[in-house]
């Protein structure tokens, strides 16, 4: 089954303690991209890839980092968490320009 | 500065009748336009798209309908299902580009 995978659904931390999420994806996508959602503000993208180790900024990527080493695997690193990093985080994917983006189930982070 | 924006942060409809979302859209060059709806704690999933040569794009019960001049699109249900209520997403794209810019979205709820 085509999908996108995160890992992992929920996750609560405590301020400073670096976290990964990981993300996966099983149909050789070129792009991946990682997005936040939150109340009354819609889906804000962090960072992007269009390829193995070619990543790019989002709109709002202070704080994270990404890293594309793999074609499939898209991780999202927070080297010292803060509470304004809890958020719905949601990877993407993409195999042609101009089509539609496959979603991963999100990930609920909670920052204390 | 919003780009595309969704000026509706709710609607409610009663089931059986026709839902109306809008759009609308700044930027002259995004070449798709795209529906996506989101159920919570799902990520999103795409709907129904529209390439700006079209001005209207069908499936089953879901129409979108693209008008360039105004730039504006709006994506009709009808009728409306109870299982329609969820969080609806406008994204719009440039031509050739994965990158994608999304609305703030519009809480639907179809009321039985």
């Amino acid at each position: 089954e085509a999908q996108v995978t995160q890992n992992p659904r929920y996750l609560i931390t405590v301020t400073g303690k670096k976290l990964t999420v990981t993300c996966s994806q099983n149909m050789n996508h070129e792009y991946m991209s990682w997005y936040r959602q939150d109340p009354g503000l819609g889906l804000r993208q962090i960072y992007y890839s269009m390829n193995v180790e070619v990543t790019d900024k989002g709109d709002v990527p202070e704080g994270y980092k990404v890293s594309r080493k793999e074609k499939r695997n898209f991780p999202l690193i927070l080297e010292s968490p803060s509470p304004n990093q809890t958020s719905l985080y949601f990877c993407a994917s993409s195999g042609t320009p101009g089509e539609k983006l496959f979603f991963g189930s999100g990930t609920q982070l909670s920052v204390l | 500065d919003q780009q595309v924006k969704q000026n509706s942060p709710s609607l409610s409809v009663q089931e059986g009748r026709i839902s109306i979302l809008n759009c609308d859209y700044t930027n002259s060059m995004f070449d798709y336009f795209l529906w996506y709806k989101k159920y919570p704690a799902e990520g999103p999933t795409f709907l129904i798209s529209i390439s700006s040569i079209k001005d209207k794009n069908e499936d089953g019960r879901f129409t979108v309908f693209l008008n360039k001049s105004a730039k504006h699109l709006s994506l009709h249900i009808v009728p409306s299902q109870p299982g329609d209520s969820a969080v609806y997403f406008c994204a719009a794209g440039g031509a050739g580009s994965y990158q994608l810019t999304f609305g703030k979205g519009t809480k639907l709820s179809v009321i039985p």
